[in-house]
């Protein structure tokens, strides 16, 4: 089976860039998503296919994926980017999660 | 705008077979794959499977010999059944679309819309 894996958490001071990777063999071959989970909440897709923002997601929020790792950035990291991110891959035909990542703004 | 809710027991004794619908406003639940995910308590997210509205499915295989899902596009709903419930199956359950694609067509597609969530709890 395919894995995922994410450091469990992340911390950034308010204002500076934060950055959450996602490491897989060979996952650049792949297409990456990531989901922000605030807490009670449903899961929210904020980059897909590595790169790409839905509408309504702030364009500090961007995405990048070659080699082993994907990684998403957020620049000018704000209080309210407090959240677990999971990164998401497919394997075949079956969806991936990575195990998330909780992000700390202090 | 699309909306998903789930509805279902929240209390499933072990043994049984867990049954949730996800029902679909603002959209139709034709030339989509649905899906549904679910988060132990304290956990992180598990795929459990998905369906096109032609009937393909894809599930997780670890809970793949458990797992039936049916999609009624008539009346814009999906469902999840899972056999043989455990405390282990305890979890909030999500319910979403896949959006942007076809699964195993062309650039993936990935989960867009997501209901609130409803926790099962397996326990007697």
């Amino acid at each position: 089976s395919y894995d995922l894996t994410q450091p469990p958490s992340v911390s950034v001071s308010p204002g500076q860039t934060a950055s959450i990777t996602c490491s897989g063999d060979k996952l650049g071959d792949r297409f990456v998503s990531w989901y922000h989970q605030r807490p009670g909440q449903s899961p929210v897709v904020v980059i897909y296919q590595d790169d790409k923002r839905p509408s309504g997601i702030p364009e500090r929020f961007s995405g990048s994926n070659s080699g082993n790792t994907a990684t998403l950035t957020i620049s000018g990291t704000q209080p309210l980017d407090e959240a677990d991110y999971y990164c998401q891959a497919w394997d075949n035909n079956y969806v991936i999660f990575g195990g998330g990542t909780k992000l700390t703004v202090l | 705008h699309v909306q998903l809710q789930e509805s279902g027991p929240g209390l499933v004794k072990p043994s049984e077979t867990l049954s949730l619908t996800c029902t679909v406003s603002g959209g139709s639940t034709t030339n989509f794959d649905w899906s549904w995910i679910r988060q132990p308590p304290g956990k992180g997210l598990e795929w459990i499977g998905y369906m096109y509205d032609s009937g393909r499915t894809s599930y997780n295989p670890s809970l793949k010999s458990r797992v039936t899902m049916s999609v009624d596009t008539s009346n814009d709903q999906f469902s999840l059944k899972l056999k043989y419930a455990t405390a282990a199956d305890t979890a909030v359950y999500y319910c979403a679309r896949l959006g942007g694609g076809i699964a195993g067509v062309g650039a993936p597609p990935y989960f867009d819309f997501w209901g609130q969530g409803t926790l099962v709890t397996v326990s007697s």
